[in-house]
């Protein structure tokens, strides 16, 4: 199992909107509507953003959205805030859980 | 509130088995509606999932890892357990432990995604 593809970085500024890719295969993230994000700041554990593909945990701001088309997951962040600047990772579950590279989110 | 906490040595020297305990809190382990998974983190690098349990006893094992890895369940202390043998330096990383809730789809079950995470506990493997 290979990791899914996510960019390295993705930045920008306050009050923008940035979206963040997550490309699988058919197999994972193209098969199922069973993708979630992480959102992870510095030395912290992982925090749940969104789960199969489009839904916001309780507490979850609602300018964080997620979607999908064939292969490829997307999170987008809207109205990003200075808070925002994380990494995030996404995630394709079935009868395994698959994590992807991991994305550096800036706010300039 | 669910905790999950993490426990074990932070030092495992290398050839050795590396053993980790979590320890649930504020809910049951034996709920029939949740996996209990591992995931590691390497100092700088990603996540990557390492295995995950029912309270059954049923488990599901990252196969780059398989051979090197068991996880087993003791729901009298609500806790769920790690074993990594033969680790080199490799395994140096952060490991948390998490819960999934359960999928059904077509009959079929199936793990979730990460919902409440431990804090995570830094493991070193070295001489």
């Amino acid at each position: 199992q290979s990791a899914l593809t996510q960019p390295a970085s993705v930045s920008g500024s306050p009050g923008q909107s940035i979206t963040i890719s997550c490309t699988g295969t058919s197999s994972d993230v193209g098969g199922y509507n069973y993708v979630s994000w992480y959102q992870q700041h510095p030395g912290k554990a992982p925090k749940l953003m969104i789960y199969d593909v489009s839904n916001r945990p309780s507490g979850v701001s609602n300018r964080f959205s997620g979607s999908k088309s064939g292969n490829t997951a997307s999170l987008t962040i809207s109205g990003l805030q200075a808070e925002d600047e994380a990494d995030y990772y996404c995630s394709s579950y079935t009868s395994s859980s698959l994590f992807g590279t991991g994305t550096k989110v800036t706010v300039l | 509130q669910l905790q999950l906490q993490e426990s074990g040595p932070g030092l495992v020297k290398p050839s050795e088995t590396l053993s980790l305990t979590c320890t649930v809190s504020g809910g049951s382990i034996s709920s029939s509606s949740y996996y209990w998974g591992w995931i590691r983190q390497p100092p700088g690098k990603g996540l990557e999932w390492i295995g995950s349990i029912y309270y059954s006893g049923s488990t599901y094992y990252n196969p780059s890892l398989k051979s090197r890895v068991t996880i087993s369940v003791d729901t009298s202390k609500n806790q769920f357990s790690l074993k990594l043998s033969s680790v080199t330096a490799a395994d140096t990383a952060v490991y948390y432990c998490a819960r999934q809730p359960l999928i059904t789809i077509f009959g079929v079950v199936i793990m979730g995604y990460f919902d409440y995470w431990g804090q995570g506990t830094l493991v070193t493997v070295s001489s």
